[in-house]
């Protein structure tokens, strides 16, 4: 492990608030992806960065924001307009110009 | 959409049989296929992948196979043990370095159990 991590490991929250959930990797990777993931689901992806100061939209970004500010850092917002936002959530990275994504050990967030 | 699909999403073994979890994906464009292996509550291992140019690759006790024609690839374990016990992920990816596309869709996951 190590590499690419993500804080805290559970995390909890009341309905209406917002929660932002950390991802830093130290691996010079170009790329970032944040993910959910539901019981019997295949990961989702909810927002994808190639490069500092871009990002892109995947298939469930509603409720969701995230920046690139920094190269080692891909922050995740949960706001409250995400209908269901309890999950595992997971970040991923991966170098330029390679295939391969590794992914952090994700965040539970449990919100009630 | 594109979307892969992954069989069987349970799957029990004896120690010491081999396991065999298939994925069939629809993207025609899809070139690389990796299989994940995640233990409860942990992140995802990459444990092996194949690209669209080979058949077949092996490493130790796991092997994926992939089909083009018929889009469809496979893991199989043998030897299993215990500590193969966990959910395996299979993805197809799309990747095109010139075109700045990288587009990886999940399968839905087995879990293996393999019992001692």
């Amino acid at each position: 492990d190590g590499g690419i991590t993500q804080s805290p490991k559970y995390l909890f929250r009341k309905e209406g608030q917002n929660v932002t959930l950390s991802c830093e990797q130290n691996l010079n990777h170009d790329a970032m992806y944040w993910y959910r993931q539901d019981p019997g689901q295949g990961l989702r992806l909810i927002y994808y960065s190639q490069i500092v100061n871009d990002f892109q939209k995947g298939d469930i970004a509603e409720g969701y924001s995230v920046s690139r500010e920094k190269k080692e850092s891909f922050p995740l917002t949960v706001t409250s307009a995400q209908k269901n936002p309890t999950a595992f959530y997971l970040c991923a990275s991966r170098l330029a110009g390679a295939y391969e994504q590794y992914f952090g050990p994700g965040t539970r967030l449990t919100v009630t | 959409g594109e979307n892969v699909e992954q069989h069987p999403s349970t799957l029990s073994v004896q120690e010491g049989d081999s396991a065999v979890i298939k994925c069939t994906y629809s993207d025609s464009a899809s070139n690389y296929f990796p299989w994940y292996k995640q233990e409860l509550g942990k992140r995802p291992q990459l444990i092996i992948d194949i690209r669209s140019n080979v058949g077949e690759k092996k490493d130790q006790r796991i092997a994926v196979t992939l089909n083009k024609t018929a889009k469809h690839f496979s893991l199989h374990i043998t030897e299993t043990q215990p500590e193969d016990s966990a959910v395996y992920f299979c993805a197809a990816g799309t990747i095109a370095f010139t075109s700045g596309t990288y587009k990886y869709i999940f399968g839905t996951g087995t879990r293996l159990k393999v019992l001692a």
